[in-house]
């Protein structure tokens, strides 16, 4: 098993540029996360999807929309990049039930100038 | 509410023991989780507690919950220079939507 795949590691952007993030997991799970990582800011839920089909908001849903593909896939689309999306993202899955151990993508490092 | 807050760093030499601590607010808890990030990775889950527990060993990890206090630790016995990284601590809401919260997480670091 892969486990929980991102695409691209990194990528710089112009400010104002579009760009989708992918992500996916081989490990039949119910459950898919998107999260920012900032200095000093912790992990900030961005959007999650508890099933297939369905999408809710996190903390920080401005500037950002989601896609639950199908089961394996949830995509993060920025429609317009500012450089304050500057951060590192990370996808993660869960099974999904009261015990929520979540797996992690290894990140995308995205540049907004 | 929830709130969960951990000191930023932690510095100790080789062979210590480290000790990680966290507070949380909610006192509905259910799980309370330690991860480990290491450098240019994404968060592995280290342990778990459940709430109705007050420790949990687990080789060189040891997990202490004070559900009074409402205050978590994470202890590392005989620290290696692979544990350098930054621990988080989470916890989910029975009730709610399960969904971990994370605090700011911990920078390990261990020096020889």
């Amino acid at each position: 098993n892969a486990g929980v795949t991102q695409t691209p590691k990194f990528q710089v952007l112009k400010t104002g540029q579009s760009m989708t993030l992918q992500c996916a997991q081989d490990m039949n799970h119910n459950s898919m996360y998107w999260y920012r990582q900032d200095p000093g800011m912790g992990l900030r839920l961005i959007y999650y999807s508890a099933s297939e089909g369905t999408t809710d908001k996190g903390e920080v849903p401005n500037g950002y929309n989601v896609s639950r593909l199908n089961k394996r896939e949830f995509s993060l689309r920025l429609e317009s990049a500012a450089p304050s999306q500057t951060s590192v993202y990370f996808c993660a899955s869960s099974l999904a039930g009261e015990q929520e151990t979540q797996y992690f993508g290894p990140g995308t490092r995205l540049l907004v100038l | 509410g929830e709130d969960v807050e951990q000191s930023l760093f932690l510095s100790v030499r080789e062979g210590d023991s480290s000790v990680i601590n966290c507070t949380y607010t909610d006192s509905s808890s259910t799980y309370l989780y330690w991860y480990k990030q290491e450098p240019g990775a994404g968060l592995q889950l280290l342990t778990y507690i459940f709430s109705n527990m007050d420790m949990k060993q687990d080789q060189r990890l040891t997990v202490l919950l004070n559900k009074k206090d409402k205050h978590l630790s994470l202890r590392i016995a005989d620290t290696q220079t692979g544990d350098s990284a930054i621990y988080f601590c989470a916890e989910s809401i029975r009730g709610g939507s399960y969904i971990p919260t994370f605090g700011r997480g911990t920078s390990l670091i261990v020096h020889p």
